[in-house]
């Protein structure tokens, strides 16, 4: 299978709290994206990082690249009940994208 | 700006019927892709449209699984006939932009969740 997987598959913290969520992925890429998924909505983009980045940030979003070790960290700092949701990395080479397993965020007030 | 739109949101079936997912992109996009996401596993990639040309059917499961894209407007997913493992969520993504090592950000749908009894 070329899906990658993320860790951890759950994730429950407090408020105020940082949320790290790691990625492998298993193929090359031209870049590596995340998405946020709240509950029966779609899939929300969240950041880009291309292949020969190794670190951006949006907002309260810091998200690091080892493309050695075909790997992705999402970094929420300062957690808030509203980011409570599942994240998704997705790899792409193609067009298509190829997703990782997700991590389910649980943000308590 | 309208979003991409799926319908219906959720489709409750019997095996052996036919069902038809539709999804209308966003406005002057010309990419389109369906995934889906079976029994809580990944998100997996089934089709890509560039208009209304398949650029890519590589994760289509099977042949009882027909995508179109008339005109390069919205696109439908027909299953037929269905089977119980048919069941999960279906998303429907647009994109502007194609090509490798550029930007390709996909809007979701909010997915149809096709359920086969």
């Amino acid at each position: 299978s070329q899906q990658g997987e993320e860790d951890p598959q759950a994730l429950s913290i407090q408020e105020g709290e940082n949320a790290t969520m790691n990625c492998s992925y298993k193929t090359s890429i031209n870049n590596l994206q995340w998405y946020r998924q709240n509950s029966g909505r779609g899939l929300v983009h969240l950041i880009l990082i291309r292949s020969n980045e190794r670190e951006k940030h949006s907002g309260r979003l810091r998200v690091t690249l080892d493309t050695s070790k075909k790997s992705s960290s999402l970094l929420i700092t300062a957690s808030r009940a509203a980011d409570t949701a599942s994240y998704f990395c997705a790899s792409a080479w193609t067009d298509k994208l190829i997703f990782g397993t997700g991590t389910r965020l649980q943000v308590f007030p | 700006e309208a979003g991409v739109t799926q319908f219906p949101s959720h489709s409750v079936i019997e095996k052996g019927q036919t069902v038809t997912l539709r999804c209308d992109p966003i406005s002057g996009h010309d990419n389109l892709y369906w995934y889906r996401r079976v029994m809580g596993k990944e998100i997996k990639f089934l089709l890509h449209f560039v208009k209304e040309s398949k650029q890519d059917e590589s994760g289509m499961p099977n042949n009882r699984f027909l995508a179109e894209r008339t005109g390069g407007t919205y696109s439908t997913l027909k299953v037929q006939p269905a089977e119980l493992e048919d069941s999960g969520v279906y998303f429907c993504a647009s994109s502007h932009k194609i090509g490798t090592g550029a930007k390709n950000i996909q809007y979701f749908g909010a997915g149809t969740r096709l359920s086969v009894l």
